[in-house]
């Protein structure tokens, strides 16, 4: 059974750092891509970026470009989100995804969902 | 950047409507279009993939169809746990992903 398993629920202040996680099992992490999605209180979704943990590929929303890295650990099939200097306005639901297989590469959707972490960003 | 556009914002039905959702981008996708449906305090979930696809798992009253810049998402006999929001998601090689501001359906 494919699972995204996010770490748990974080309450930081303006200007601190943050790295939070989205593991997965079931399946070859190396062979697809994780993307970010961010969901701001009552609001809709937003994609933040992607990274193919197999070779380290990320690609970034350009909203959110120069905002937050991804990055991804295949020794222990995790991927990460972080930020170096957290703003009020990061207060979010984030999310992890993993695409699908189509024939012939992605299928461009994603497929699988964390259970989402929630970002709390208040002095 | 592609735009996504969804309509209508917000719709009311009944348990046993057909209810249809559109979605259009601002310039071609091709079929790389999909459809999630999310409920309060949850993750989104994948209903519909490449326009038309069917997701394993997901009930056959969904449906997709579309392409180019136009696409609707049909539930053709509502049901009491259909109600939650919608949204359509493309990707297209230049810009990435993007997600439409989504479709509450509603009780009426």
């Amino acid at each position: 059974e494919v699972q995204l398993v996010q770490s748990g629920a974080e309450v930081k202040k303006p200007g601190e750092s943050l790295k939070i996680s989205c593991k997965g099992s079931g399946y070859s992490f190396t062979s697809y891509w994780i993307g970010w999605v961010r969901q701001m209180p009552g609001k809709g979704l937003e994609w933040m970026g992607i990274i193919y943990p197999g070779d380290s590929d990320t690609r970034y929303s350009p909203s959110f470009q120069g905002q937050v890295t991804i990055s991804a650990d295949k020794s222990i099939s995790t991927a990460y989100l972080q930020w170096s200097s957290l703003k009020a306005s990061d207060t979010a639901m984030y999310y992890c995804a993993r695409d699908g297989y189509c024939s012939g590469g992605s299928c461009y959707s994603f497929h699988y969902w964390g259970q989402g972490t929630l970002v709390t960003v208040s002095s | 950047d592609i735009q996504m556009t969804q309509s209508p914002s917000t719709l009311s039905a009944s348990v046993g409507d057909r209810v249809t959702i559109t979605c259009r981008a601002s310039q071609s996708i091709s079929s790389w279009l999909a459809w999630y449906q999310q409920k309060p305090g949850k993750a989104p979930k994948l209903l519909i993939y490449k326009a038309s696809s069917l997701e394993s798992g997901v009930p056959s009253r969904f449906s997709g169809s579309g392409s180019g810049t136009e696409f609707t998402l049909t539930i053709s006999s509502l049901q009491p746990d259909d109600f939650a929001t919608y949204y359509c998601q493309q990707y297209n090689s230049y810009s990435g992903f993007t997600f439409g501001p989504g479709t509450k359906v509603d009780i009426k």
